[in-house]
């Protein structure tokens, strides 16, 4: 059972350009959790999706973020005209429902530098 | 809107010490806590969570925590700290989606 997985674990761009990170979950887990998490903070929630449906975006995902799950499985968060304040650590996670009780599993995280 | 508080932002202990990382949480129902670890530049680690039943739950690496419902708390113990335990430690509410949240997060060091 491989854990969480996600590409690149580090990106450089420059402000105005697209980004997008790549999230690979557990297999068989059907939610699926990006987070960002900013320098010596918890990391905050962004979107979530239940197998390929999106069932909830954070205020903090503005119009620049796109997050997709086309089969349920993947997911892709792109972020679109890049800002110097979109630098931080983007995470994912990943569970399997079973009623309330849902444990999250994190993946390494890629940390995005905005120049 | 539930919330984490993690008084301690950094606490420095020497290897072979005890240890105490303590966590508040305010949520109107009844509580999913958890704790994770974070080393460096890592994502982060389960270590232990509490969902119901017994208030004293253990989790990896020796850890263990207590949740007390009259103090809305859930602090982390370890009776032995090891040099490798240095990381982040954050503690988080459940159940899910925007209802989940982190706290800040304690930084524990550990001294030689």
């Amino acid at each position: 059972d491989t854990g969480v997985s996600q590409n690149p674990r580090h990106k450089i761009t420059k402000r105005g350009q697209n980004v997008t990170f790549r999230c690979d979950p557990i297999s068989e887990h059907n939610r699926l959790y990006w987070y960002r998490q900013t320098l010596g903070q918890g990391p905050e929630f962004l979107t979530y999706f239940q197998n390929e449906a999106q069932l909830e975006k954070s205020r903090l995902l503005s119009d620049r973020f796109s997050a997709e799950r086309p089969k349920g499985s993947f997911s892709t968060l792109e972020i679109q005209r890049t800002e110097q304040g979109d630098s931080a650590m983007y995470l994912c996670a990943s569970s399997l429902t079973s009623g309330w009780k849902e444990t999250q599993y994190f993946g390494p995280g890629t940390r995005l530098l905005v120049l | 809107a539930q919330s984490v508080t993690q008084p301690d932002i950094h606490i420095t202990v020497s290897e072979g010490a005890s240890l105490e990382l303590r966590c508040n949480y305010s949520y109107g129902a009844t509580p999913y806590l958890f704790w994770y670890v974070q080393s460096p530049g890592q994502g982060l680690q389960l270590l232990l969570k509490y969902f119901s039943g017994d208030t004293l739950v253990q989790g990896i690496k020796g850890f263990e925590a207590e949740f007390k419902r009259s103090q809305s708390s859930f602090n982390l113990r370890k009776p032995s700290v090891h040099w490798s335990d240095a990381a982040e430690y954050f503690c988080a509410v459940g159940p899910y989606g925007q209802n989940f949240v982190f706290g800040p997060g304690t930084r524990l060091s550990v001294l030689p």
